[in-house]
């Protein structure tokens, strides 16, 4: 199975922040990489596909990058409705496997 | 609006059995792969079993093969889980999920809300 790490699996930031998050997968899996957000008690909702793409509705400030094995994922200015828990999902391979997760919340 | 709406779960003890169900709308089901995903209390998300637009394959984790059954009939736009031989392991909360094209090899792009399963006794 691929093995996605995600870091950091918590941050705080202040609203405004530049917030970054890494994934990395255990072999190559070229762009195909998911980004989701989650909030308590809710799904996960579609942000970012094949790494760097925006799904329809989601807003600019949010954005992906990498390739390969190392992916970073970007809120530009972090709003107070961003306060959430983010996955990556690789779907190069069978099983689709997701990062542990990265909780964000505000300083 | 696409929409997915699950029911069936509830509190069973182990060794029971529940059949989850999933109902969509607002895409043309048939053309679709659906998957079902559990996220155990904390835990992250694993996909359990899935299927490919017309049925004719599945897919199914190690941890669930042979006690889960997923199917779908598109004449009713419903996905199914038949889980067998519970056991606490399988406790979560279990979301429906459309993959993003016809095969399950696609990541998911649409969850539902999600039902939760609770193995206890």
């Amino acid at each position: 199975d691929i093995q996605m790490t995600q870091s950091p699996s918590s941050l705080s930031a202040s609203i405004g922040d530049r917030v970054t998050i890494t994934c990395q997968a255990s072999q190559d899996i070229a762009n195909y990489l998911n980004w989701y957000q989650q909030k308590p008690g809710k799904p996960p909702r579609l942000l970012i596909y094949d790494a760097a793409n925006l799904e329809t509705g989601v807003p600019s400030r949010f954005s992906g990058s990498g390739s390969a094995t190392d992916f970073t994922f970007t809120i530009s200015s972090l709003q107070p409705e961003d306060i959430a828990t983010y996955f990556c999902q690789q779907y190069d391979n069978l099983p689709l496997t997701f990062g542990g997760g990265t909780k964000v919340d505000i300083k | 609006e696409v929409q997915l709406l699950e029911s069936g779960g509830g509190l069973v003890q182990p060794g029971g059995s529940l059949r989850l169900s999933c109902v969509a709308s607002g895409f043309s089901f048939s053309n679709y792969a659906l998957s079902w995903v559990r996220q155990a209390p904390g835990r992250g998300l694993e996909v359990v079993a899935s299927i490919i637009h017309s049925g004719g394959s599945t897919y199914y984790a190690d941890s669930v093969k042979g006690r889960f059954t997923i199917s779908r009939d598109n004449s009713k736009n419903t996905l199914y889980v038949q889980m067998n031989s519970l056991r606490a392991e399988d406790t979560a909360v279990y979301y429906c999920a459309k993959n993003g094209a016809n095969h399950y090899y696609y990541g998911m792009d649409v969850w539902g809300q999600g039902t939760t399963v609770t193995v206890s006794s």
